[in-house]
């Protein structure tokens, strides 16, 4: 079974630019979620979709939005990038409905802001 | 809403030695419990989870982690440390029936290991 892909690996872009990453879930799974990870302020929560509907929000500004299409691929987007979105954007699916958290992640999406 | 704490920035152990890695947690509800393992330019790996079933739980790589509610702890332990153990380490908690904010994860702790 593939796992989750995440697509690009790295990027660089310069202030002001605009982002979009991708994420693939593993086949079945209709749960996906988006962190940021940083030295400074370590994991953080962005958001969850199932099912296209976005079913949590963590505490980022709107610049951070994302969606999710009818075959649970998922994108992020980050608008007017600063320098401080420099971070590593990991994805994971999930299979249960439930969701009790048992989350299967990606190897990431490193982004640099020049 | 939930917390987690994760005593140690730093551990180093030697090769067989006793691995003990610290996490505390704070929640008004029984919580899902999990740690997770990461490799250098990799993403996260599930350890293993406490999902209110025992609370001792048994995980993949020979690691253990034991659910103590009175001490609000799920230290994780493994018995004799390889070299390959040499990682980040994360506890991270979820509500029961999940919760808006997703799995909350403590600062890590990074594990190393000494020849």
């Amino acid at each position: 079974k593939a796992g989750v892909t995440q697509t690009p690996r790295y990027l660089i872009k310069t202030r002001g630019q605009q982002v979009t990453l991708s994420c693939s879930p593993i086949s079945g799974h209709r749960s996906v979620s988006w962190y940021q990870q940083t030295p400074g302020q370590g994991l953080q929560f962005l958001f969850e979709y199932f099912s296209e509907t976005q079913r949590n929000k963590g505490n980022f500004p709107g610049r951070f939005s994302g969606r999710q299409f009818s075959n649970s691929r998922s994108e992020m987007n980050v608008s007017t990038l600063e320098l401080g979105d420099s971070a590593l954007y990991l994805c994971a699916s999930s299979g249960t409905v439930a969701n009790t958290g048992e989350l299967f992640f990606g190897e990431g999406s490193r982004l640099t802001v020049l | 809403a939930q917390s987690v704490t994760q005593l140690g920035s730093h551990v180093s152990v030697s090769e067989g030695a006793l691995v003990l890695l610290r996490c505390n947690y704070s929640s008004s509800v029984p919580p899902y419990l999990f740690w997770y393992v990461q490799y250098p330019n990799q993403g996260l790996q599930l350890l293993l989870k406490y999902t209110s079933a025992a609370t001792l739980v048994k995980g993949i790589n020979g690691f253990e982690a034991e659910f103590k509610k009175s001490e609000t702890s799920f230290h994780l332990t493994k018995p004799s440390a390889h070299m390959s153990d040499a990682a980040e380490y994360f506890c991270a908690v979820r509500l029961l029936g999940g919760g808006a904010d997703g799995l909350t994860f403590g600062k890590g702790t990074h594990l190393i290991i000494q020849p």
